[in-house]
């Protein structure tokens, strides 16, 4: 199974503070797909990004980016000009087989 | 469309006692996943279902689990009898098709389950 480390536990920063979770990952695997999920204070899983380790481009959607790199075993996820409505806690998650492995999760707490 | 929908949202029984978890994923989805996080670990693979049939369950933590799909649309997740340990969150997630790649799996709300 892979491995993931999502370092920080916890992170608090002000409203329109650009904010990095960073996601490493360990693979025996040459061909795998990464996934970011995102757990708001209601509690569901959201799905905000799937990628596969052939592309390394770099991907931006609205607010959310994130950085594959790929000779470093990262996926890292920005979020621009954070929002309160970003307070959650988020998950990297690489997939092995048919499962999701899941990182321990970083809680974002974006205040006003 | 509906979303992955998970019953009861949340379950209070004692030690000993039996729980059945119920999901209805996404209509057309065929694959169908179990995932659980206990207190202050990480969110894990149970088991995976393709239509009726259980393609992986290595996740299952024991013989204290049974997890069925009857005719490949709901699912239910059957702790008998459950103990302490068995508290948590229970994730059910339903994915389209799998094929060569596999496909974004879908999460519904989870089901809390606290065990006294």
């Amino acid at each position: 199974a892979q491995k993931v480390t999502q370092a920080q536990t916890e992170i608090s920063v002000v409203e329109k503070e650009d904010v990095t979770l960073d996601c490493v990952y360990e693979t025996r695997d040459t061909t795998y797909y990464l996934f970011w999920y995102k757990q708001p204070p209601s509690g569901e899983l959201v799905f905000l990004i799937r990628r596969n380790s052939f592309d390394e481009q770099n991907e931006i959607s609205g607010r959310y980016s994130w950085n594959f790199q790929k000779s470093t075993s990262s996926f890292n996820f920005t979020i621009t000009a954070s929002q309160v409505v970003d307070s959650a806690v988020y998950f990297c998650a690489p997939h092995s087989g048919y499962a999701l492995n899941f990182g321990k999760g970083t809680s974002l707490l974006v205040t006003p | 469309e509906a979303g992955v929908t998970q019953f009861p949202s949340h379950s209070v029984i004692e030690k000993g006692q039996t729980v059945t978890l119920r999901c209805d994923p996404i209509s057309g989805h065929d694959n169908l996943y179990w995932y659980r996080r206990v207190m202050g670990k990480e969110i894990k693979f149970l088991l995976h279902f393709v239509k009726e049939s259980k393609q992986d369950e290595s996740g299952m933590p024991n013989n204290r689990f049974l997890a069925e799909r009857t005719g490949g649309t709901y699912s239910t997740l059957k702790v008998q009898p459950a103990e302490l340990e068995d508290s948590g969150v229970y994730f059910c997630a339903s994915s389209q098709d799998w094929g060569t790649v596999p496909d974004t799996q879908y999460f519904g709300p989870g089901t809390r389950l606290t065990v006294l």
